[in-house]
């Protein structure tokens, strides 16, 4: 099966606080990319990064961070001294090498209270 | 400059009206897409294209029918328009050539709120 499960659907903190959203995928194939994309209240979908399954290495932008585990099949997303401005859906997808087509996680969904 | 704009931004419509969604990319990118994002901001390939040629169909229904003019420009024209219909549509590009190797990639537009009443 292809696949990415995002199993948090909603998650809040108040503002500052660091937060964790998760993604799990299922892949037979050895080469495959993963993304996050932001999705803010105005409704447009803004790329946020991309990993390719051969670059375990864990990323760092600012007050964002991705941890991508090939054991556990997880590429998670933290924010660190989360601002309003991130409240926004996050979703999590998958390409396959070869192929054009993105799967999308089912988003999780970050209310930070100021 | 917007790099994938869509056009028009909110479309309501009636059951059983005919419409059309514009996209037109400016990254000079060879590959467009349409998804769909249902009301729980579910999001689903429809449609894929490369250098105007057909290369996903994602069991759209019949009354979807995208067109490519140039690689610039996807289109989505949607006949006799279902309450079903109503989601948010997004067009989105990505260069083939990197694609295909992974490093790249898709830019989406700013979708399109179709509502059918």
């Amino acid at each position: 099966a292809q696949k990415v499960t995002q199993a948090q659907t909603e998650i809040s903190v108040v503002e500052k606080e660091d937060v964790t959203l998760d993604c799990v995928y299922e892949t037979r194939d050895t080469t495959y990319y993963l993304f996050w994309y932001k999705q803010p209240p105005s409704g447009e979908l803004v790329f946020l990064i991309r990993r390719n399954s051969f670059d375990e290495q864990n990323e760092i932008s600012g007050r964002y961070s991705w941890n991508f585990q090939k054991s556990t099949s997880s590429f998670n997303f933290t924010i660190t001294a989360s601002q309003v401005v991130d409240s926004a859906v996050y979703f999590c997808a998958l390409r396959f090498a070869g192929t054009y087509k993105y799967i999308f996680g089912t988003g999780t969904r970050l209310k930070v209270l100021a | 400059d917007t790099a994938v704009s869509q056009t028009p931004k909110y479309l309501v419509t009636q059951m059983g009206n005919d419409k059309s969604i514009k996209c037109e990319q400016n990254l000079g990118h060879d590959t467009m897409y349409w998804y769909k994002q249902d009301s729980k901001k579910f999001l689903k390939i429809m449609f894929s294209y490369n250098n105007k040629e057909l290369i996903i169909n994602e069991t759209v229904p019949n009354r979807f029918s995208p067109k490519s003019p140039d690689k610039a420009h996807l289109n989505l024209h949607i006949n006799s328009l279902e309450l079903g219909d109503s989601a948010v549509y997004f067009c989105a590009s990505s260069q083939s050539r990197t694609a295909l190797t992974g490093n790249t990639e898709a830019f989406f537009g700013q979708g399109t709120r179709l509502t059918v009443v």
